[in-house]
């Protein structure tokens, strides 16, 4: 199975702040890597699809990179209503595998 | 609007079984494929299965390989989970969610609120 290493586990940041999470696939998936939003309570919710599309509805500050093993995923200028555990999300032929998360706190 | 309602969770004794299912609405059932997420308490999100439109492919994780199914009911609107062998590390927060196409993929667009199941003596 392929596994996704995703850092860090948490972060504390300011609001206005630029936030980077990175997410590492233990083989090649090209660009099959998708970025949720899970906030407490909550479902999570789709953000970032094939790497790099921004999901209909999700705002301009939220973007995701990268191909092959390598990923990123940005937040450009951190907001309140950020606050969520993130998580990236690899699929290879109904072989599905998430990251471990990233928890955002404003600082 | 897309809505999905995951219901048949509760408490459950070790080695037995419980049949978890997910109502859908607001879309075309039979076009797109469906997905089991599973989140234990405080802890992150584990793909259980997924399932293609017309049940010609399917995949489990291996935690749960040989003792969960799953299956769908088109004409029903319908998915379903059935767990056996159940064990203390099954105890999680079921959800059910939309994949955007209809084949073996893996992007989960519409998620339910989830269903929790508990499982202890």
């Amino acid at each position: 199975d392929i596994q996704m290493t995703q850092s860090p586990s948490s972060l504390s940041a300011s609001v206005g702040d630029r936030v980077t999470i990175t997410c590492q696939a233990s083989q090649d998936i090209s660009n099959y890597l998708n970025w949720y939003q899970q906030k407490p309570g909550k479902a999570p919710k789709l953000l970032i699809y094939d790497a790099s599309n921004l999901e209909t509805g999700v705002p301009s500050r939220f973007s995701g990179s990268g191909s092959g093993t390598d990923f990123t995923f940005t937040i450009s200028s951190l907001q309140p209503e950020d606050i969520a555990t993130y998580y990236c999300q690899q699929y290879d032929n109904f072989r599905l595998t998430f990251g471990g998360g990233t928890k955002v706190e404003i600082k | 609007e897309v809505q999905l309602v995951e219901s048949g969770g509760g408490l459950v004794q070790p080695g037995r079984s419980l049949r978890l299912s997910c109502a859908a609405s607001g879309f075309t059932f039979d076009d797109y494929a469906m997905h089991w997420v599973r989140q234990a308490p405080g802890k992150g999100l584990e793909w259980v299965s997924g399932i293609s439109w017309n049940s010609g492919s399917i995949g489990y994780a291996d935690s749960v390989k040989g003792r969960f199914t799953i299956s769908r009911d088109n004409a029903k609107n319908s998915l379903y989970l059935q767990m056996n062998s159940l064990r203390a590390e099954d105890t999680a927060l079921y959800y059910c969610a939309k994949d955007d196409e209809g084949g073996a993929a893996g992007l989960m667009d519409y998620w339910g609120q989830g269903t929790l199941v508990t499982v202890s003596s």
